[in-house]
């Protein structure tokens, strides 16, 4: 079946300009996770969503970034302002329920590759 | 001190050899240890998923978790090109998957 689809799969922008990264999930998974991976890091975490809602948006890096889910579906990480250090790669993961084992996992998108110059 | 830390690599090895991947950690409390593997422009993949301390095989992966030293390793034998990838270790206190705190990754080789 379909995997986890993000889009773009890569994005040049301007310091200072808006963007807007979409996540489509696996169909029925119900925990949605935004990370940040960046050369020689590991992938920060950003955001989860159980369903539409978003109860821990600590992880997001300033009030430039804010994501939203709707439909318990398709996600959106939106970066305003951008600035040249929030050039990474930004991956999105499903999985069937907040619980993880090792059948019920996450399943990580191909990611966006943004670049700010 | 970060963590969870890995060799970030590369490490090359010839085709066959046996390959050992590590991760440490620092907090005492983890209990659920993933390993991931991530091919260039690729999302990470799920490899191998252990509770607490011991060992887990899976065909030619072995995963080891020894507590006591917070330290983790993933072991492949007989090692493939295909196997070339960066290799990500996670773990966390429970099994909320927001709570998993990812290492850096260790980027592999395996030459033919």
């Amino acid at each position: 079946g379909a995997g986890v689809s993000q889009s773009p799969s890569n994005k040049v922008t301007e310091k200072g300009k808006d963007v807007e990264l979409r996540c489509d999930p696996i169909s029925g998974h119900t925990a949605l996770y935004w990370y940040r991976q960046s050369l020689g890091q590991g992938l920060e975490f950003l955001i989860y969503f159980q369903g539409n809602s978003a109860p821990d948006k600590s992880g997001l890096p300033s009030d430039r970034f804010s994501a939203e889910r709707t439909g318990g579906s398709v996600s959106t990480l939106t970066i305003q302002r951008t600035q040249q250090e929030d050039s990474a790669v930004y991956l999105c993961a499903s999985s069937l329920s907040l619980y993880l084992t090792a059948t019920d996992t996450q399943y990580f998108g191909p990611g966006t590759r943004l670049t700010v110059l | 001190q970060k963590e969870v830390e890995q060799d970030p690599g590369p490490l090359s090895v010839p085709e066959g050899a046996i390959v050992s991947l590590n991760c440490t950690y620092s907090n005492s409390a983890f209990q659920y240890f993933m390993w991931y593997r991530q091919y260039s422009r690729k999302g990470p993949e799920l490899l191998m998923y252990t509770y607490s301390s011991g060992n887990k095989e899976d065909g030619r992966f072995t995963a080891q978790v020894d507590k006591s030293s917070k330290y983790i390793s993933l072991f492949i034998r007989d090692s493939q090109p295909s196997d070339s990838a960066t290799y990500l270790c996670a773990m966390s206190q429970g099994n909320y998957g927001q709570n998993f705190v990812f290492g850096p990754g260790t980027r592999l080789s395996v030459l033919p």
